[in-house]
């Protein structure tokens, strides 16, 4: 199975500051890589597909990028309404696999 | 508007079974994989099952394989997954998500195994 690994697991930022979410994948997983956002009591929804397409009607704030097995989520500048957990999620195998999360909290 | 409603969590007794459905609408059912994610309380998120658009194909976790099927009924939009052999480690919402990219998430029902 591939294991999604993701840094830091939780995280304490101001208003306005850029954030940024890792995740490594144990074997090259191409660019089969997805980032959810799930508020406290709430269903997951899917903020980027394939490492870098932002769905219609998330923030343009929110942005993917990298390749292979090394995955960063980027917040350029941090809202109250950006808390909430985050994780990353791979589809290129079965099972499909999930980052443990990273707890964002505004400080 | 893609809406998926599930339903049929309960509680229930260790070695029981249970049936989760999945009411899709907005978009062409059939068209689409569809699968089964499952969240234990304060935990993360565990993919459970899949399935293409035409029910062919299934994947199943090692942790339900052999104890869950999933399903699907086109012509009612709808998916579902059986349960049974059920033990307290499988307490936990239950989200169906449409496509490998999970693009759209229901609400969850909770099933809770004691």
């Amino acid at each position: 199975d591939i294991q999604m690994t993701q840094s830091p697991s939780s995280l304490s930022a101001s208003v306005g500051d850029r954030v940024t979410i890792a995740c490594q994948a144990s074997q090259d997983i191409r660019n089969y890589v997805n980032w959810l956002q799930q508020k406290p009591g709430k269903a997951p929804k899917l903020l980027i597909s394939d490492t870098s397409n932002l769905k219609t009607g998330v923030p343009s704030r929110f942005s993917g990028s990298g390749s292979a097995t090394q995955f960063t989520l980027t917040i350029s500048s941090l809202q109250p309404e950006d808390i909430a957990t985050y994780y990353c999620q791979q589809y290129t195998s079965f099972p499909y696999t999930f980052g443990q999360g990273t707890k964002l909290e505004i400080k | 508007e893609v809406l998926l409603v599930e339903s049929g969590g309960a509680l229930v007794q260790p070695g029981g079974s249970l049936r989760l459905s999945c009411a899709a609408s907005g978009f062409i059912f059939s068209s689409y994989e569809m699968n089964w994610v499952r969240q234990a309380p304060g935990k993360g998120l565990e993919w459970v099952s899949y399935i293409r658009g035409s029910g062919d194909v299934k994947f199943y976790a090692d942790s339900v394989k052999g104890r869950f099927t999933i399903s699907r009924d086109n012509a009612k939009n709808s998916l579902f997954l059986q349960m049974k052999s059920l033990s307290v480690e499988d307490t936990a919402v239950y989200y169906c998500a449409r496509d490998a990219r999970l693009d759209y998430w229901g609400r969850g029902t909770l099933v809770t195994v004691s």
